[in-house]
């Protein structure tokens, strides 16, 4: 089946920097999504993620491991407005061709003054 | 260039009724999928449409049914509406191959009643 772990909720201070942690099991694998979506409004992309390692995209940075089935999105220098829920998502693989994202619960991140 | 477009953005309906939503690609996009995301489950895979044909579907009862038209324009239909139905569905594109990164509408914000 597939599988995908990620916290509810979290907290941090503006200005800090947070680290919101994806778990997943899938079958196969083609990539792994990170979305933001503020309260009420549309997911939005923020990264992609096939190979291993760190991508770098301003304030915001994601990790993948594939041996571990890890992923992490790291949020630099905290503003208000990165107060939101954060989807990660992975695109597995199946014999029959292209398969739909499957998508984790999302992160509720809260950043406070 | 343009965004996914859903219409309408939100309704009221009445249980039993039904209920079509449209979703406007990326142009160029061939790929269009909707979803369903409710507080407690997140965001729920409904299918997928790919050159007018339902290429993925996920366990939504057949009340829930969808199509794509020539120009990849689609449509989803919920028939006999029940008050578990109220949620926000969104539409996203992609070009639809392994690892494309899909891009989401604003939704429609359902409400039954």
């Amino acid at each position: 089946g597939q599988n995908i772990d990620q916290p509810t909720e979290m907290t941090a201070t503006e200005g800090a920097i947070v680290q919101i942690n994806c778990t997943y099991q899938t079958s196969g694998f083609n990539g792994l999504f990170w979305y933001q979506q503020h309260a009420g409004e549309a997911p939005t992309f923020l990264s992609y993620n096939v190979l291993d390692g760190l991508e770098e995209k301003g304030r915001f940075s994601s990790f993948l491991s594939r041996s571990k089935g890890y992923s992490y999105l790291l949020l630099k220098e905290l503003q208000m407005k990165d107060s939101a829920s954060y989807l990660c998502a992975v695109s597995p693989t199946r014999n029959s061709g292209n398969t739909p994202l499957v998508f984790g619960k999302g992160t509720r991140l809260s950043v406070i003054a | 260039k343009a965004g996914v477009t859903q219409t309408p953005r939100y309704l009221i309906k009445t249980r039993g009724q039904q209920v079509t939503l449209s979703c406007s690609p990326i142009s160029g996009h061939r790929s269009v999928s909707w979803y369903q995301q409710t507080p407690g489950q997140g965001l729920q895979f409904l299918f997928e449409y790919f050159s007018e044909t339902q290429r993925n579907k996920g366990n939504f009862p057949g009340r829930f049914s969808g199509r794509q038209f020539s120009n990849s324009r689609s449509e989803m239909n919920v028939s006999t509406l029940e008050l578990g139905d109220s949620a926000l569905y969104l539409c996203a594109s992609s070009l639809g191959t392994p690892g494309n990164t899909i891009y989401f509408g604003e939704g429609s914000w359902l409400t039954v009643v």
